[in-house]
């Protein structure tokens, strides 16, 4: 089966640009989470959804957004970015349920310059 | 504030040494507490998980963590690291009274000297 995958690898932008990326969760993975890992620093979490549904949000400004789509894959919106939105941004799914694990993707490392 | 910590920022062992890492969270109510690792170049993985029942947890390639209620702990043992083990390891806690979110440790940095 395949992992979590997600896209691009690599990002390179601009200040005050904006910026989307995409999340496959695993096969009949219906929650998926977004979080931020600044270099040095654990993974903050951005976002939960499930079943297309905001669980839960993070402590991060509203230029962050995320949608999650009938096939429960997502994406993660990121407008006006900043230096320091530089990082590697990870997405997780599990199936739904008490305490279940998630599994962690690869992660899309965001530069801006 | 409630949060994870790990006090142990850098950690240098040599081959077959034991290795405790240290992890202690805030959040009150019922947790399910985690242990991740980051191999240079990978994703992270989970090494071990505990979610209720007996407070000591076995986990893959011989890592194991106690659970101590009391202490707010969850630390991460090995009795003998090997070369490979050099890693990024987090702790997480999922609080269950929080919205089922995970929170993260800031990491420790583990090389194991062969």
């Amino acid at each position: 089966d395949a992992g979590v995958t997600q896209s691009p690898t690599h990002l390179i932008k601009t200040r005050g640009q904006q910026v989307t990326l995409r999340c496959s969760p695993i096969s009949g993975h219906k929650s998926v989470s977004w979080y931020q890992q600044v270099l040095g620093q654990g993974p903050q979490f951005i976002f939960q959804y499930y079943e297309k549904e905001e669980r839960g949000r993070g402590n991060f400004p509203d230029r962050f957004s995320a949608r999650q789509f009938p096939n429960y894959s997502s994406e993660l919106n990121v407008n006006a970015l900043l230096l320091g939105d530089s990082a590697l941004y990870l997405c997780a799914s599990k199936w739904e349920g008490l305490g279940n694990e998630q599994f962690f993707g690869p992660g899309t490392r965001l530069t801006v310059l | 504030a409630q949060s994870v910590s790990q006090h142990n920022h850098h950690v240098i062992l040599s081959e077959a040494a034991s290795l405790e890492l240290g992890c202690n969270y805030s959040y009150g109510g019922t947790v399910n507490l985690f242990w991740y690792v980051q191999y240079p170049g990978q994703h992270l993985q989970l090494l071990l998980k505990y979610f209720s029942g007996d407070p000591l947890v076995k986990g893959i390639k011989g890592f194991e963590a106690e659970f101590i209620k009391s202490k707010f702990s969850f630390n991460l043992r090995k009795p003998s690291v090997q070369w490979s083990d050099t890693a990024e390891y987090f702790c997480a806690v999922n609080a269950l009274n929080t919205g089922n979110q995970f929170y993260f440790g800031t990491g420790t940095s583990l090389t194991v000297i062969p």
